[in-house]
């Protein structure tokens, strides 16, 4: 069965250090989240991305974040100067977006720990 | 301001026992809604779609009263492995999800 992968599965970096999370969306598949859920919280969205572009973004996702897709496989979350608030275990999903089934299919995550 | 509101538990119940917990969701445009399930720092993973005339799937079973913005899961018949915490997931438009904070539920044998 096709599914989402996700690296690291662990990311430990410093305050104001920048980083990627990467992300391989399920082939075929036409949108692209990420969503962040701090430790004991709400899973909380982020940002959509679709046909190459941001289609929408939280209040989260201030300038400090970007996404992209480089290639036809892999899509990135980069925050560019990491803050112990950004702390959270951050979960990519994806949908396929050709039919009414509107299920998102969400990675395994990374643990992202700022120091 | 949209928001996604449950029950949060948690229920302690016995194998064999029924639980049921409740949503209710702020948005009356909300278009599609979710019971997804998510155990201990692994990822959400989608249970079962809502849908308007209520529906099944083995032991789980989902209202939607869209008049009051409620939605309800029952599972019957616990297993050991129900336990999990329950996320009831609101899809207000094409593009992101909204989740509650969770239902934890533990079934004890």
């Amino acid at each position: 069965e096709p599914e989402v992968t996700q690296t690291p599965s662990h990311q430990v970096t410093q305050m104001g250090q920048e980083v990627i999370l990467r992300c391989v969306p399920i082939s075929n598949h036409l949108y692209f989240y990420w969503y962040r859920q701090i430790l004991g919280q709400k899973v909380e969205f982020l940002v959509s991305f679709y046909n190459n572009e941001i289609s929408e973004k939280s209040e989260i996702f201030d300038d400090q974040f970007s996404v992209e897709r480089p290639d036809g496989s892999n899509f990135t979350l980069k925050i560019r100067s990491t803050k112990l608030e950004d702390s959270a275990m951050y979960f990519c999903a994806s949908r396929d977006g050709r039919n009414s089934y509107n299920e998102q299919f969400f990675g395994p995550g990374t643990r992202l720990t700022v120091l | 301001r949209k928001e996604v509101e449950q029950d949060p538990g948690p229920f302690n119940v016995p194998e064999g026992a029924t639980v049921a917990f409740n949503c209710t969701y702020s948005n009356s445009a909300s278009q599609s809604f979710f019971w997804y399930r998510q155990d201990c720092r692994k990822e959400p993973k989608l249970l079962m779609s809502v849908y308007s005339s209520g529906n099944e799937d083995g032991r789980f079973t989902a209202q939607l009263n869209r008049a009051s913005q409620y939605i309800s899961l029952l599972i019957r018949d616990s297993k050991l492995s129900d336990s999990a915490t329950y996320l009831c997931v609101v899809n207000d438009d094409d593009y992101k999800l909204s989740f509650g904070a969770g239902t934890t539920v533990t079934v004890r044998a």
